[in-house]
């Protein structure tokens, strides 16, 4: 079964500052999707970014990208320039391939924190 | 417009009540979800619709009730909850939930409380 880990339950961050969200994940497939979403304290979850495994390229959303790392299973969120409105729980999520198991396999989250 | 309504944003009820969530989306999805989050957790998935049609169930008890009367509406309908359902219900649509556009799509939640 396909695992999602986060592995920093609470991260801060400066306003303007850079901060990473580590995420890795276990799976036996070759082509899959992974996604970020972030959810406020207004709890809406929004999609922040994703990134489809088969492109070699790192996704990349305005102050948003990631690192993503195939091999390692890894995918990591970059925030660049944070904001005092990037605080959030934000959540790593994976999905199979097409075809196949159409769930979202979430990360326990990481809350961040972005002090002024 | 990727936008996913929901109504109420609050529900207190009792056991004994019966209520109903309305879920709501208008950009042609064809999937529609429901999700259970506790405090602090990732969403836990419940039900999904494909074509109005229920594809999953993920062994919800039966209290828990969906609907899908079109495209565009979903229901969850609540009869005899315990207090430990008192959760964040959210709403989560898709264009399909097996194609290409595997985007899902949040509404803001329904907070209820079972009391």
């Amino acid at each position: 079964a396909q695992t999602v880990t986060q592995s920093q339950p609470e991260m801060s961050v400066q306003e303007a500052e850079t901060v990473t969200l580590s995420c890795t994940y276990d799976t036996s497939e070759s082509d899959y999707y992974l996604f970020w979403y972030k959810q406020p304290p207004s709890r809406q979850m929004i999609l922040v970014i994703r990134q489809e495994a088969y492109k070699q390229q790192n996704a990349t959303e305005n102050r948003f990208s990631v690192n993503f790392q195939k091999a390692a299973k890894s995918f990591s969120l970059k925030i660049s320039d944070s904001q005092l409105g990037d605080a959030a729980m934000y959540f790593c999520a994976y999905r199979g391939p097409l075809g196949s198991n159409y769930k979202l396999t979430f990360g326990k989250g990481t809350l961040l924190t972005v002090n002024p | 417009d990727t936008e996913v309504t929901q109504t109420p944003k609050h529900l207190v009820m009792g056991m004994t009540n019966k209520k109903s969530l309305k879920c709501e989306q208008h950009m042609g999805h064809r999937a529609m979800y429901w999700y259970k989050q506790k405090a602090k957790k990732p969403p836990e998935l419940m039900f999904v619709y494909s074509y109005e049609k229920l594809s999953i169930n993920e062994s919800v008890p039966s209290r828990f009730s969906p609907e899908c009367p079109n495209s565009s509406l979903l229901n969850l309908h609540l009869h005899a909850l315990q207090p430990e359902d008192s959760a964040l219900y959210l709403c989560a649509s898709s264009l399909e939930d097996r194609g290409p556009s595997y985007e899902q799509y949040f509404g803001p939640g329904t907070r209820l409380t079972v009391t």
